[in-house]
């Protein structure tokens, strides 16, 4: 099955850019998305198809996605945004979330 | 808008079936979406257990498929999840989720699709 790996926690000081990175076999050749979620609450879509925000979502998210690699990218990070990020893809007839990252805001 | 609220019971015992409702208000679930139940154990990340569309179609996730059966009921504009022969390993958090496949009036293929709308989730608890 698919996997993708992003790391347990990255860390960010305010103000700086933080960025996530989701890991997968030639995911650049997939549509990546982002959720966020913060603690008791439900996931909230940030970024649809590697690179679209939803309507209400900051400027300072946007997404990238090359070769094994996407990434989420957090800038100007304010202390709202420390939350548990998830990329999911779509692959072999399942939906496939990543591991999750915790992003901490200093 | 649409909002999403599920039900159901917290506690479940092992090896019964777990059984949550999710009501769709503020729109149809008649719409062009599929509709998914998403679960995430305490501490742990999100795991996709299936999804169904309003005429009925369902697809679900090979590791869960065994025990799974997903369900729509147009009348009252809600969809359902049963999980059998439950464990500890099922206790977790549930969710359902609106799935999107469309956007600017354009649809895609399944490929592109993503969860934009989630409940607040409900924990279920599987013990005796």
């Amino acid at each position: 099955s698919y996997e993708l790996t992003q790391p347990l926690s990255v860390s960010v000081a305010l103000g700086q850019t933080a960025r996530i990175t989701c890991g997968g076999n030639n995911i650049g050749s997939k549509n990546v998305h982002w959720y966020q979620q913060k603690p008791g609450q439900a996931p909230v879509l940030v970024i649809y198809r590697d690179s679209n925000r939803p309507s209400g979502i900051p400027e300072r998210f946007s997404g990238s996605n090359s070769g094994n690699t996407a990434t989420l990218t957090i800038s100007r990070a304010q202390a709202g945004d420390e939350a548990d990020y998830y990329c999911q893809v779509w692959d072999s007839s399942l939906y496939v979330f990543g591991t999750g990252t915790k992003v901490t805001v200093l | 808008q649409v909002q999403l609220q599920e039900s159901g019971p917290g506690l479940v015992k092992p090896s019964g079936t777990l059984s949550l409702t999710c009501a769709v208000s503020g729109g149809s679930i008649s719409s062009s979406n599929w509709w998914s139940w998403v679960r995430q154990p305490p501490g742990k990340g999100l795991e996709w257990i299936g999804e169904i569309y309003h005429s009925g179609s369902t697809n679900y996730n090979p590791s869960l498929k065994s025990r799974v059966t997903i369900s729509v009921d147009k009348s009252k504009n809600q969809f359902s999840l049963k999980l059998s022969s439950v464990t500890a390993a099922d206790t977790a958090v549930y969710y359902c989720a609106r799935v999107q496949g469309c956007s600017g009036g354009s649809c895609y293929s399944r490929a592109y699709w993503y969860f934009d709308l989630w409940g607040r989730g409900t924990l279920v608890t599987v013990s005796s």
